[in-house]
């Protein structure tokens, strides 16, 4: 069965810099969620999305900023990137009527 | 805002035993989800719970809403070695906030 995709897996940034990350939902949902994971630390959620509006927002810090498009795929953009942004970023999504979010595999952000 | 407390917060358990972990709140959540992380990957949904009192089995796994809606529980039985991870669970509370709210994990190990 087809899964939540995220790209990168894997990214390197400096201080100061801008990232971009990816998500595309398992097909026929059309709510994404964006969560934070910081080491040895539990999933926080960020913000979520449902039919290409914001539909939550948790902490999320006012230097990041998300969208979701009309595929349904979801970027969530990070300006002025700190040390403390080092992070797994997850996305899960779900469909209308479900309560239950699928994870994708998470990007993993190192910020040098 | 609404915590969840997991435990225990590790175990190291014997291959074919049984093990048990179980989540409380001070809140009501209308959805209890178990996952399962394993290291740098995104969580995997083991069971997900939608009605006080529910109780719930995958091969292995069972895990049960708690009547008062206010905790739950997941058992695994006979251990294997592929059971070593991260157990998190995640509530929910129904409406137009979904996001899931994780407790702070249980590390389990199988020892051979």
């Amino acid at each position: 069965a087809a899964g939540v995709i995220q790209s990168p897996r894997h990214l390197i940034k400096e201080k100061r810099e801008t990232a971009t990350l990816k998500c595309y939902p398992i097909p026929r949902h059309d709510t994404v969620y964006w969560y934070q994971q910081g080491p040895g630390q539990d999933p926080q959620f960020l913000i979520s999305f449902y039919e290409k509006m914001q539909s939550d927002k948790g902490s999320i810090p006012d230097r990041f900023s998300a969208q979701q498009f009309s595929d349904y795929h979801s970027e969530l953009n990070m300006s002025s990137l700190e040390l403390g942004d080092s992070a797994l970023y997850f996305c899960a999504s779900s469909r209308i009527g479900s309560e239950t979010q699928y994870f994708g595999p998470g990007t993993r952000l190192l910020v040098l | 805002g609404q915590q969840l407390n997991q435990s225990p917060q590790s175990m190291f358990i014997q291959e074919g035993e049984d093990v048990s972990m179980n989540c409380t709140s001070s809140s009501i959540f209308n959805t209890w989800l178990w996952y399962k992380q394993d290291p740098g990957e995104g969580p995997v949904l083991l069971i997900a719970l939608y009605k006080a009192g529910e109780l719930t089995s995958n091969g292995r796994l069972t895990a049960q809403f708690g009547i008062t809606r206010k905790d739950s529980f997941l058992n695994i039985s006979a251990s294997i070695p592929s059971d070593v991870g991260i157990y998190f669970c995640a509530g929910l509370v129904s409406g137009s906030a979904r996001q899931l709210t994780f407790g702070s994990g249980t590390q389990l190990t199988v020892l051979p």
